[in-house]
């Protein structure tokens, strides 16, 4: 079964501070991986989109990681903001689909 | 450039009304998606549509019709509404289904069924 497992499911963290969010993920075939920042309220807007060659990619403060042998990803936050305070969602495409799995997020929470 | 737009932002139903929800997007997109989302749990694909004319079945679409008549705009339809169906519903658009590009999402649909 296609699933994606995000850890942890909340997270709280003093502004200023890094991070690091979790994903596991058992879906065939692979056809890339992405991480989505949802603030509350708003639809998901994406961060990165890694493919199966890629092992780092970076838009900002966000790096996204990528073990396609582990099937894990990692997404870490550098120097976090209040605004970072959001779920963060990671997201698998089916190869060959127009569909997605999503994860069920990990909530932030950047306190000052 | 607005994006992905959806109509209404919030909407109360009573069971057994019917309602449709709007989708529209400004960036040409060839694919489009109604997604579902419930506390505790991922998006979930209800419906999409990968251009003019067509649709196709998601992951849950039982109670929920869907029309694509023009490229832009993409119509989530609810026949008899059930308080199972009160959730956030998003739309989302994307160029081309082959290509790493993201999904680009409104911002939701809050529906609530009495």
């Amino acid at each position: 079964k296609n699933q994606v497992e995000q850890s942890p499911q909340s997270l709280i963290i003093l502004e200023g501070k890094n991070c690091t969010l979790q994903c596991n993920y058992t879906v065939s075939p692979f056809s890339n991986l992405r991480w989505y920042k949802q603030d509350t309220g708003r639809g998901p807007v994406s961060l990165t989109i890694m493919t199966f060659s890629e092992n780092t990619k970076s838009n900002g403060r966000y790096t996204a990681t990528l073990d396609a042998d582990t099937k894990q990803s990692s997404l870490h936050i550098t120097a976090s903001q209040l605004s970072d305070s959001a779920s963060y969602i990671c997201v698998v495409k089916i190869g060959g689909s127009e569909k997605l799995v999503f994860g069920k997020g990990t909530k932030l929470t950047v306190n000052p | 450039n607005a994006g992905v737009t959806q109509t209404p932002k919030f909407r109360v139903l009573k069971t057994g009304q019917s309602m449709t929800l709007l989708c529209a997007q400004d960036m040409n997109h060839e694919y489009m998606y109604w997604y579902r989302q419930d506390p505790g749990m991922g998006l979930r694909l209800i419906h999409y549509s990968v251009g003019e004319g067509t649709t196709a079945k998601g992951e849950v679409p039982d109670g929920y019709n869907v029309s694509r008549l023009k490229k832009q705009n993409f119509l989530l339809g609810l026949e008899s509404a059930a308080p199972s169906q009160t959730s956030v519903y998003f739309c989302a658009s994307s160029p081309d289904r082959d290509l790493p590009q993201p999904q680009h999402f409104g911002d939701g649909t809050r529906l609530s069924i009495l």
